[in-house]
This record gives C-alpha cells, structure tokens and sequence, in this order.
C-alpha cells in the first residue's frame, strides 16, 4: 500500500472487554513498532519487530499488552480486559531496513476509549 | 530523568516569520539519531528531519533545519519562512544505539504546539 494503515481509526470498549488493533505497514518493510500516545502527550514505545520475529517488548505496560507479527507483514496488537487507563491513541509505525536511524513512517493510529 | 525534553508547550508565531522549537536530549551513548516528527490534527507523525551524532554538519530538509549542538545536547528545530500549515504538533525523538541499552523505538518529548497566526 501507499502508507501504513491502521485499522479500526476508532474504538470503543467497554471495560473488560479485549480489543485487537490491526496494523498493516508498507510493503517489504522489515521493521514494525507498536506506540502508545496518551492525550496530550508524545509517543511511547511498546514493542519492535523485525519481519516476524518480536525483538524488544519492553514498553507493553503489562501482561495484558500481546502484540504478534506472524508472516512478517501485518500486526495485531491485542490488549485483553481493557481499562480506563488504556485508553490512548495506538500508532503503528514500519521502516524498510534494520538499523537504529532509519526514518519510519506512521500510521494515523487507532484511538481507543474505554468506558 | 527525562531523555528528551521540550520546554515550549505552546507557541505562537506569525506567519512568514522563521520559528526555532527547542528540543534537549540526555544520553551517554556516543552513537545516536534525533528525529523531529510533525503531527497535524489528523493524527498522523510526519517525519521532518534526522540528525546522526556523529553528523558534522546541521541537518537540512527543505524549510527545516536542526541546530545540533553535541557539547549542550541539543537539538533544536528551525522552520524558516513559517507558513499556516506548519500549525502542529511537534516532536522531538531520540533513538540511541546498541550500546545504549534502550529500547528500539523511538524516546519522544511531550511536544510544542505550534499556531502560525495570518
């Protein structure tokens, strides 16, 4: 595709309910990253892959944070019994080379809300 | 302690007029990249401009430079001839190196709010 695209650009959870988040970066991109921006804040980072493999979770705030990349391409990021606090907006972002200052590109991010 | 600080929540310029958006880091790695990402209402990060450290020269893309000063850790954002479509959100990033022992991501600030005023 021409861009990273995220899907769904809104959610809405009750609290408890689990939600799953799609991203789908640009073709052939090797790299993938998971972010978590709450209001009025900049990004956080929540985990990396490259191609399928999940290199560094180290940002998921908890047990309940499951983000997968099985063929290297599209990313679910899965966040099960959903709380308040989880809501934020969800940026995907990929980059076509493994390295620490390659450019990546974003998605417009999925915004969740729990209530 | 904070890697990546921004100390202008808000601004406001007028249009035309050049704007510089501060931007200080911390790090001990010798080998590191600083970012600045735009990011409109809509909700999208758009990538200005990359500095490496070990750049000798300042970063330049079109309108935007980065004024890199290494000894004082920072970085700041110069946007000349400012335009009405600059208004934004913008970032500052950090992503450090192997040795540096975080995460793979990219550290933001917390951002400037930038209004351009007609």
């Amino acid at each position: 595709g021409a861009g990273v695209s995220q899907s769904p650009r809104y959610k809405v959870a009750k609290r408890g309910q689990d939600v799953a988040l799609r991203c789908d970066p640009i073709s052939g991109h090797v790299s993938l990253f998971w972010y978590q921006q709450a209001l009025g804040q900049g990004p956080e980072f929540l985990t990396y892959f490259q191609n399928e493999a999940q290199l560094d979770k180290s940002g998921l705030p908890s047990d309940r944070f499951f983000a997968e990349r099985p063929e290297g391409s599209v990313s679910t990021l899965k966040i099960q019994r959903t709380q308040q606090e989880d809501s934020a907006v969800y940026l995907c972002a990929s980059s076509y080379q493994v390295g620490e200052f390659t450019e990546a590109f974003f998605g417009q991010g999925t915004r969740l809300t729990v209530v | 302690a904070q890697k990546i600080t921004q100390t202008q929540p808000g601004m406001f310029v007028q249009e035309k007029e050049a704007v510089t958006l501060d931007c200080t880091y911390d790090t001990s790695d010798q080998s590191y990249g600083l970012f600045w990402y735009k990011q409109p209402s809509s909700g999208e990060m758009i990538f200005l401009i990359y500095q490496g450290s070990y750049d000798e020269q300042n970063a330049t893309e079109g309108r935007y430079s980065l004024n890199f000063q290494k000894a004082r850790k920072s970085a700041n954002l110069v946007i000349s001839a400012s335009q009405l479509g600059d208004s934004a959100m913008y970032f500052c990033a950090m992503r450090e190196g192997p040795s540096g022992g975080g995460a793979d991501g990219l550290t933001f600030g917390k951002g400037t709010h930038l209004i351009i005023q007609p």
